[in-house]
């Protein structure tokens, strides 16, 4: 069974830093792209980045460019993303999602909660 | 960057229903457009992905079409277990965007 499951969200003060974790397991790892999409309390889902499966190539949403880190440790099964510099506008439900060879993403994790607030 | 619109971003159906969601891209996507259901604290669920192909597990009653910068999801018989919100997703560019969503309630 595929499995996503992210960790390390909570609340951070505005300019703080956090770093999520996504540990995946069911699937070969190496083999896929991933991806982080958010969504705030309410709105709708917002992509933020991507990494292929080697690390060759890495895509972020303008509006986290310069603060965002994408990485990944495919013998660890687990993908990453370092915060840095956080904003009030960056609270959200992190997931993190495997895509397939379309650009679709068929499998998700259940979200961690990221609360930027003084 | 590539913008997505979907219209309605809300309406009222009734279980039987034919439902039908539009989702439009700023510039031609190809077919490079993926749909997505999500219901109230859960993770989205791909429903449909390259505009017109069904993903497994999803019944029969979701389709997709269109192609170039004119697509549309419909639900040939709304079912109780559809109420939710529904996404578009474009793939063609490597910034990837998804639509404000459009939320399906019960009327």
């Amino acid at each position: 069974e595929v499995q996503l499951v992210e960790s390390g969200g909570g609340l951070v003060k505005p300019g703080g830093s956090l770093r999520l974790s996504c540990a995946a397991s069911g699937f070969t790892f190496s083999s896929y792209s991933m991806n982080w999409v958010r969504q705030a309390p309410g709105k709708g889902l917002e992509w933020v980045s991507s990494i292929s499966s080697s690390s060759s190539y890495i895509y972020y949403a303008d509006s986290v460019k310069g603060r965002f880190t994408i990485s990944r440790d495919n013998a660890k099964n687990s993908l990453y993303l370092q915060m840095n510099s956080l904003r009030a506008e960056d609270t959200a439900v992190y997931y993190c999602a495997r895509e397939r060879g379309s650009g679709s993403y068929y499998s998700w994790g259940q979200g961690t909660l990221v609360t930027v607030s003084s | 960057d590539i913008q997505m619109t979907q219209s309605p971003s809300s309406l009222s159906a009734s279980v039987g229903d034919r439902v039908t969601i539009t989702c439009r891209a700023s510039q031609s996507i190809s077919s490079y457009l993926n749909w997505y259901q999500q219901k109230p604290g859960k993770a989205p669920k791909l429903l449909i992905y390259a505009a017109s192909s069904l993903q497994s597990g999803v019944p029969s009653r979701f389709s997709g079409s269109g192609s170039g910068t004119d697509f549309t999801l419909t639900i040939s018989s709304l079912q109780p277990e559809d109420f939710a919100t529904y996404y578009c997703q474009q793939s063609y560019s490597t910034l990837r965007t998804f639509g404000p969503g459009t939320k399906v309630d019960i009327k």
